[in-house]
């Protein structure tokens, strides 16, 4: 089975450019999660969904950052306009029917976004 | 708020065994996580431990937690250089999805 697939794996860009990161879920599952990951801060949840609907999003840094599920299968990151201290690997995570150990969150390989 | 606390390097020799510790403050956890990221990967579930247990074992892994005191450990025995990775502890409960992660624990294995 194809786990959740993120697209781009490394994306470099200047600052004030649009960045669109994208996320597809593995089939079936209900939850997706964004998560931000730097040295400084560790692994940061920034945003997570259910059926579509933000859930919580108090981990948006700030006005700059908007996520998206237009449905089930695919997801959208978007910042604009980037900045250099946005640079971190991104990840997106699904998992079927919320925090149990038997429906983990599903990690896919991130996106290595680089603000020049 | 939630937290969840872990060392952030520790380093040991093939063969040995590994410790990574992690404390958190949520009591209402219900499940506690091990996830580990290899270099250039997303984070894969390792093991799990319901709150109401205080020791699971599987394979070269053991999961400790005491409940009282909020700690969470993960021991690794007979360490191999493929160990080598970043360990994330996480604790969740039935809100909603949402996992609390600790900032990750390098794990250096030396030849």
């Amino acid at each position: 089975d194809a786990g959740v697939i993120q697209s781009p794996r490394h994306e470099v860009t200047e600052m004030g450019q649009e960045v669109t990161l994208r996320c597809k879920p593995i089939s079936g599952h209900d939850y997706l999660f964004w998560y931000r990951q730097t040295m400084m801060r560790g692994l940061e949840l920034l945003i997570y969904f259910n059926n579509n609907v933000p859930i919580d999003d108090s981990g948006m840094p700030e006005d700059r950052f908007s996520a998206k599920m237009p449905n089930a299968s695919f997801s959208t990151l978007k910042i604009q306009p980037s900045e250099p201290r946005d640079s971190a690997v991104y990840f997106c995570a699904s998992s079927l029917g919320g925090a149990a150990p038997n429906q983990p969150q599903h990690f896919g390989d991130g996106t290595r976004l680089s603000i020049l | 708020g939630e937290d969840v606390e872990q060392s952030l390097f520790l380093s040991v020799r093939e063969g040995d065994s590994s410790v990574i510790n992690c404390t958190y403050t949520d009591s209402s956890s219900t499940y506690l996580y091990w996830y580990k990221q290899e270099p250039g990967a997303g984070l894969q579930l390792l093991t799990y431990i319901f709150s109401n247990m205080d020791m699971k074992q599987d394979q070269r892994l053991t999961v400790l937690l005491n409940k009282k005191d909020k700690h969470l450990s993960l021991r690794i025995a007979d360490t191999q250089t493929g160990d080598s990775a970043i360990y994330f502890c996480a604790e969740g409960n039935n809100q909603g999805g949402k996992l609390i992660f600790g900032q990750g624990t390098e794990l250096s294995v030396k030849p």
